[in-house]
């Protein structure tokens, strides 16, 4: 079945950066635009930006514009994220989730989620 | 970027009635819309895409309506495992955005 695993808890030092992995499996890894959503405890859902696995290309939310950066591996069908000069605030559950833009812009499905603490 | 608002913040229900979701896009949004279910301590569910389709194995009691800027979703008849928090989200726009959410829980 179409599946994402995500890599496990992290916890940081405030400044450091942080990154997450997202591994495919149950379907051609290059097909699906991979998106990466946060969530703090007892918040909301907030988009952080998108990557399309076959080019590269990326698009993120202007609030991560240069702190975040999304790559990937085909050859191990994994999507990363890594985020930079971590502050307090980044304290979150971290999800990947795959979407199409043109024909499936919805997202699914999700990984499991990665917590990310950031504490001195 | 689109803002959008959901209400009420929390809907307490008895098990077996009705709940009744709203959804508002700070402008038009078409029927770009998904409904999204979160338990805790899990990951969120895709329950509704293109504001009325169900997804896959979503269950018959979840409908979705509505479409521009104001959109609903209904559980006709709660079961226990309905009570969990529900997003609603846009894909119309860049960047995509969120409901703050609306938690169901036990009345």
């Amino acid at each position: 079945q179409v599946q994402l695993v995500q890599s496990g808890a992290e916890v940081k030092k405030p400044g450091a950066s942080v990154k997450v992995s997202c591994k495919a499996s149950g379907y051609t890894f290059t097909s699906y635009d991979i998106n990466w959503v946060r969530q703090a405890t007892g918040q909301g859902l907030e988009w952080m930006g998108w990557m399309n696995p076959n080019s590269g290309n990326t698009g993120y939310a202007q609030k991560f514009q240069g702190r975040v950066t999304m790559t990937r591996n085909t050859s191990i069908s994994t999507a990363y994220m890594e985020l930079s000069s971590l502050r307090s605030e980044d304290t979150a559950v971290y999800y990947c989730a795959s979407s199409s833009y043109y024909d499936r812009p919805w997202f699914d499905p999700w990984g499991q989620g990665t917590l990310v603490t950031v504490s001195s | 970027e689109i803002v959008m608002t959901q209400s009420p913040a929390t809907l307490s229900v008895s098990p077996g009635e009705r709940a009744t979701l709203s959804c508002r896009a700070s402008q038009s949004v078409s029927s770009n819309l998904a409904w999204y279910q979160q338990k805790p301590g899990q990951a969120p569910r895709l329950l509704i895409y293109g504001a009325s389709t169900r997804a896959t194995g979503i269950p018959a009691r979840f409908s979705g309506s509505g479409s521009g800027t104001e959109f609903t979703l209904t559980i006709s008849s709660l079961q226990s495992e309905d009570f969990a928090v529900y997003y609603c989200q846009q894909y119309n726009n860049w960047p995509r955005t969120f409901g703050p959410g609306t938690k169901v829980d036990i009345k």
